[in-house]
C-alpha cells in the first residue's frame, strides 16, 4: 500500500541553522502530501500540504516541494528557532479507499539557543 | 466547537479494567478518526467513521477495542480488559470529508494519554 518514509531523529540544530527533514513516498498515482507538526504536550496540527506534483506548500517559514521524479516531499526551513522544536510527521492518504492518512514515523527536531 | 475535544486528557487504570475515551469533533465534520501513538512510535490508524456509513475498523488491533459514533457527532473508543501494551496516547481527528478527496485535512485533538499499570 501507499506509504511514507522519513528520516529518523532526533535532529539537533542551533538556532538560525538550515533545516532539512527528508520524506519519500510510495504511491500509486499522485496523492496529496502533508506535513504535520506536534509541539510538546499538544496534538498534531497541519503544517503544510501539496495537492499535485511540483506544488510547493509553505507555512511559518517552512517549505516542501512535491517532486514526483524523486518521489520526495522534503521539509525545509532556512533559519530555525527554538520554538520550532517539535516532532514532524510526513503523511499521505492511504487505507482501504485512501480515506485516512498514513503517517511516517516522525522526526524529532531539537533547536538549541 | 472550535476544535476537537478529547477527554479524559490522562487516564491511569489497572490491567484488566475497561476504559472509555471520548472525542467531540468539530461541528459539521462528517469524518472522524482514531489513531494511537505509542511511546517512540509513529501514528497507528485505528478506526474511521464517515457520516452514516459503516466504519472502517481495519486498524483495530484486537477485539478488545471498539468504537461508536452517536448521532454522527461524539465518538467513544472503548478498550476492554486493558493490557500494559495498550498504554499510549489515543488521538482523535475530524475533517469535513475523507482526507483523500479535495482539500480535506485532519484536525487533531490534544489526545488522551492512557497508562495501564
Amino acid at each position: 500500500g501507499d506509504s511514507v518514509t522519513q528520516m529518523e531523529g532526533p535532529v539537533t540544530l542551533s538556532e538560525e541553522a538550515f533545516l532539512t527533514i527528508n520524506c519519500t513516498y510510495t504511491a500509486t498515482g499522485y496523492p496529496s502530501l502533508f506535513w504535520y507538526v506536534q509541539y510538546p504536550g499538544e496534538g498534531l496540527q497541519l503544517l503544510l500540504k501539496a495537492t499535485k506534483a511540483d506544488d510547493k506548500g509553505s507555512n511559518k517559514g517552512f517549505e516542501a516541494t512535491y517532486r514526483k521524479e524523486t518521489t520526495s516531499f522534503h521539509l525545509e526551513k532556512g533559519s530555525v528557532q527554538v520554538s520550532d522544536s517539535a516532532v514532524y510527521f510526513c503523511a499521505l492518504p492511504g487505507g482501504n479507499a485512501g480515506n485516512m492518512l498514513t503517517f511516517g514515523g516522525g522526526t524529532r527536531l531539537m533547536v538549541k539557543p | 466547537g472550535a476544535g476537537v475535544s478529547q477527554s479524559p486528557s490522562n487516564k491511569v487504570t489497572e490491567k484488566g479494567k475497561d476504559v472509555e475515551l471520548r472525542c467531540d469533533p468539530i461541528s459539521g465534520h462528517t469524518a472522524l478518526y482514531w489513531y494511537r501513538q505509542s511511546l517512540g512510535q509513529g501514528l497507528e490508524f485505528l478506526i474511521y467513521f464517515q457520516g452514516n456509513s459503516a466504519p472502517d475498523k481495519s486498524g483495530l488491533p484486537s477485539d478488545r477495542f471498539s468504537a461508536e459514533r452517536t448521532g454522527g457527532s461524539v465518538s467513544t473508543l472503548t478498550i476492554q480488559r486493558t493490557q500494559q501494551e495498550d498504554s499510549a496516547v489515543y488521538l482523535c481527528a475530524s475533517s469535513l470529508g475523507p482526507v483523500g478527496f479535495g482539500a480535506n485535512v485532519l484536525t487533531f485533538g490534544a489526545g488522551s494519554r492512557l497508562t495501564v499499570l
